[in-house]
C-alpha cells in the first residue's frame, strides 16, 4: 500500500530564512511521482513542485526545491527566503503507476512565517 | 481559460438528504479525483476515475457515489449513508500517468444540519 507521512503538524520560520518541510513515503511502485502543494486559508490547492522517481537531480522551482533521497524514501520541501505569504498548509503527495494512478496526500504541515 | 469548476462553493443540506456536488473540467484530462478534507487535516481520496465509464474506490468511499459518463464531468453524490458528511470537498484532474500534477477546483464546503 502507498503511504505519505508528514510528521510536522506545524512549523515556524522567521521571514527571509529557509525552512525544510519533511515528507517520507512508502510504495512498492518502481515508477512514481512526488508532488508538493500549498493550501492558503482560501482553500485552493496550488501546485509547487514535482519530482520523478527516476530523476537524478533534485527539482527546483524558484524559491522551492525538493530534497529527494530515494533510498531513504524522503522528499523534503525546502523553501528559501521565506515570505509572509508563504504562511499556509503544505501537502506532500505521491502518485504511482499501479492502482490506477491514484494520488494520495499526507496530513500536511502548517507553516507560520514570522515578521 | 482552462480549468476545473466546482459548484456550488457552499452547500447546506438537511440530514438524511442526498446531495450531488458538481465537478467539470475543460483541460481534456483523462483522470479525475474527489477528495474530502476535514478541518486541519489532509486530503483523503474518495473516488477516482482514469477514463470515462470507469472509476475506483479510494480510501473512504463508503456513503459516496460517483459517475463518469463524460470526460469533462465527475459528479459526486453524498448519500444519506455517509455518517459525517460535513466537510470540504475538492475535485481534481490530471493527465494520466505518474509524472503530472493534479489541478484542483476551488472546492465545495458542504454543511449538513
Amino acid at each position: 500500500a502507498q503511504k505519505i507521512t508528514q510528521t510536522q503538524p506545524g512549523m515556524f520560520v522567521q521571514e527571509k530564512e529557509a525552512v525544510t518541510l519533511d515528507c517520507t513515503y512508502d510504495t512498492s511502485d518502481q515508477s512514481y511521482g512526488l508532488f508538493w502543494y500549498k493550501q492558503p486559508s482560501s482553500g485552493e490547492m496550488i501546485f509547487l513542485i514535482y519530482q520523478g522517481s527516476y530523476d537524478e537531480q533534485n527539482a527546483t522551482e524558484g524559491r522551492y526545491s525538493l530534497n529527494f533521497q530515494k533510498a531513504r524514501k524522503s522528499a523534503n520541501l525546502v523553501i528559501s527566503a521565506s515570505q509572509l505569504g508563504d504562511s499556509a498548509m503544505y501537502f506532500c503527495a505521491m502518485r504511482g503507476n499501479t492502482g490506477g494512478f491514484k494520488t494520495i496526500f499526507g496530513a500536511g504541515t502548517r507553516l507560520f512565517v514570522k515578521a | 481559460d482552462g480549468g476545473i469548476t466546482q459548484s456550488p462553493k457552499y452547500l447546506f443540506r438537511k440530514e438524511g438528504q442526498n446531495v450531488t456536488l458538481s465537478c467539470e473540467q475543460n483541460l481534456n484530462h483523462d483522470a479525475m479525483y474527489w477528495y474530502r478534507q476535514d478541518p486541519g487535516q489532509g486530503l483523503r481520496l474518495i473516488y477516482y476515475s482514469q477514463i470515462v465509464n470507469d472509476f475506483q474506490k479510494g480510501d473512504i468511499a463508503e456513503g459516496y457515489s460517483v459517475s463518469r459518463e463524460k470526460k469533462e464531468s465527475f459528479p459526486l453524490t453524498v448519500t444519506s449513508a455517509q455518517k459525517n458528511p460535513t466537510a470540504f470537498y475538492l475535485c481534481a484532474s490530471s493527465i494520466d500517468g505518474s509524472n503530472t500534477e493534479a489541478f484542483f477546483g476551488q472546492g465545495t464546503r458542504l454543511t449538513v444540519v
